[in-house]
């Protein structure tokens, strides 16, 4: 069946340093792939996705690159805030059918000034 | 404009009490689902129900009962509440047909004493 593993947590970075948080999957088909974010009291938000092999989503200056041959979909950044401590989800997502979506466990990640 | 909303965002109940939990998306998915999220953010998925239908039903014990009077409403219900219920759930929805990316609700925070 489908999974995906993402680095544990927490994550404590100062800010301006770079992110880097691992996520690989396992899958049959040609996944879509997201990176969710959950900011504390809220619920789960898209960040970014990519729905085919090499394509990059970005949004809010992350990025993440749909990496086949490595099934992987790091999540990076290149200066983190404050305002990024949130929890991360990594998550895997089949087209044309109805199974259902496999999330990560969640990465937390702590910003600190 | 909410795209999903949930009542109540808070819940706070004794133990053996029933309660509903109502959720309502105007998106125009065709897909709706349960998450239970655990303290240690783990994201687990309860139910899915396409076109008022359902269609995944993970290992949720019968006092959950999920009802769809219709493709924009979702709602759950508890019967006999226990300890180990407490949690946040969301509801989400999406268009499976499509990537399946999931939009969510605010959460509802349940709290049994």
């Amino acid at each position: 069946g489908n999974s995906v593993t993402q680095m544990e947590g927490p994550v404590t970075l100062s800010e301006e340093a770079f992110l880097t948080i691992n996520c690989t999957y396992t899958a049959t088909g040609y996944p879509s792939l997201f990176w969710y974010v959950q900011y504390p009291g809220e619920g789960l938000q898209l960040l970014l996705k990519a729905t085919k092999a090499d394509d990059k989503g970005s949004n809010k200056g992350f990025e993440a690159t749909y990496r086949k041959e490595t099934t992987s979909f790091h999540l990076e950044k290149g200066s983190v805030q404050v305002s990024d401590s949130a929890v991360y989800f990594c998550a895997l997502g089949n087209s044309g059918g109805y199974q259902k979506v496999t999330f990560g466990t969640g990465t937390k990640l702590q910003v600190i000034p | 404009d909410t795209a999903v909303s949930q009542t109540p965002k808070y819940l706070v109940t004794q133990m053996g009490n029933d309660k509903s939990i109502k959720c309502e998306q105007n998106l125009g998915h065709d897909t709706m689902y349960w998450y239970k999220q655990d303290s240690k953010k783990f994201l687990k998925i309860m139910f899915s129900y396409n076109n008022k239908e359902l269609i995944i039903n993970e290992t949720v014990p019968n006092r959950f009962s999920p009802k769809s009077p219709d493709k924009a409403h979702l709602n759950l219900h508890i019967n006999s509440l226990e300890l180990g219920d407490s949690a946040v759930y969301f509801c989400a929805s999406s268009q499976v047909l499509q990537d399946n990316e999931q939009f969510f609700g605010p959460g509802t925070r349940l709290t049994v004493l």
